[in-house]
């Protein structure tokens, strides 16, 4: 088993470009999550899919947007990336949203110049 | 507001010794509390759950307490060794609102052979 897959690993965009960070998961779980993590800031969760076929915001969703492709697939999308959003992303998944252990992806790093 | 709090100075312990970390929280009432270890470029991955009603839990040379009146966790690494240094994790179950989890910022542990 792979796990959490993200790809890609790292990105450079210039202000205004758009990317779709993928990720996929092999573990048959139900709940995905997209995270990123910046200096002095924790983990903060952006979007999450509590079961295949919904999504829901987090902390921080303002500038991005998901789409829970199938059971494996969640995928994070920047329409119009800006500086403030350079960070390393991580997506992980859990069995359920309640009570579960997550599983974490290797991450993506992005500079938004 | 809620908040998390984990010592962001980083913990320096020599070998053998026994490393103590600390997570703090405030407006919360928490059913359960994950401890996670994170390595530079590398997404976290799970060590231990302690429940609200368990004062504490073991795995090998790791333990992990948990005192909801004092609203704090003790994350102990007894015997520590080189190979433990890494950041360490704490992470909350919100028990309402629309997303369950909030992780504090961690603590970054080096352990000196």
């Amino acid at each position: 088993n792979a796990g959490v897959t993200q790809t890609p690993k790292f990105q450079v965009l210039k202000t205004g470009q758009s990317m779709t960070l993928q990720c996929a998961q092999d573990m048959n779980h139900n709940s995905m999550y997209w995270y990123r993590q910046d200096p002095g800031m924790g983990l903060r969760l952006i979007y999450y899919s509590a079961s295949e076929g919904t999504t829901d915001k987090g902390e921080v969703p303002n500038g991005y947007n998901v789409s829970r492709l199938n059971k494996r697939e969640f995928s994070l999308r920047l329409e119009s990336a800006a500086p403030s959003q350079t960070s390393v992303y991580f997506c992980a998944s859990s069995l359920l949203q309640t009570q579960e252990t997550q599983y974490f992806g290797p991450g993506t790093r992005l500079l938004v110049l | 507001s809620q908040k998390i709090e984990q010592n962001s100075e980083a913990l320096n312990i020599q070998e053998g010794k026994t490393a103590t970390l600390t997570c703090n929280y405030t407006n919360y009432s928490p059913a359960y509390l994950q401890w996670y270890r994170q390595d530079p470029g590398r997404g976290p991955v799970f060590l231990l759950l302690i429940r609200e009603n368990e004062k504490e839990k073991r795995k090998e040379r790791l333990k992990v307490t948990f005192d909801t009146t004092l609203k704090q966790s003790l994350f102990h690494i007894t015997a520590s060794q080189p190979a433990d240094s890494a950041t360490y994790l704490c992470a909350l179950d919100r028990t309402s609102g629309t997303y369950k989890y909030i992780f504090g910022t961690g603590t970054r542990l080096k352990v000196l052979a």
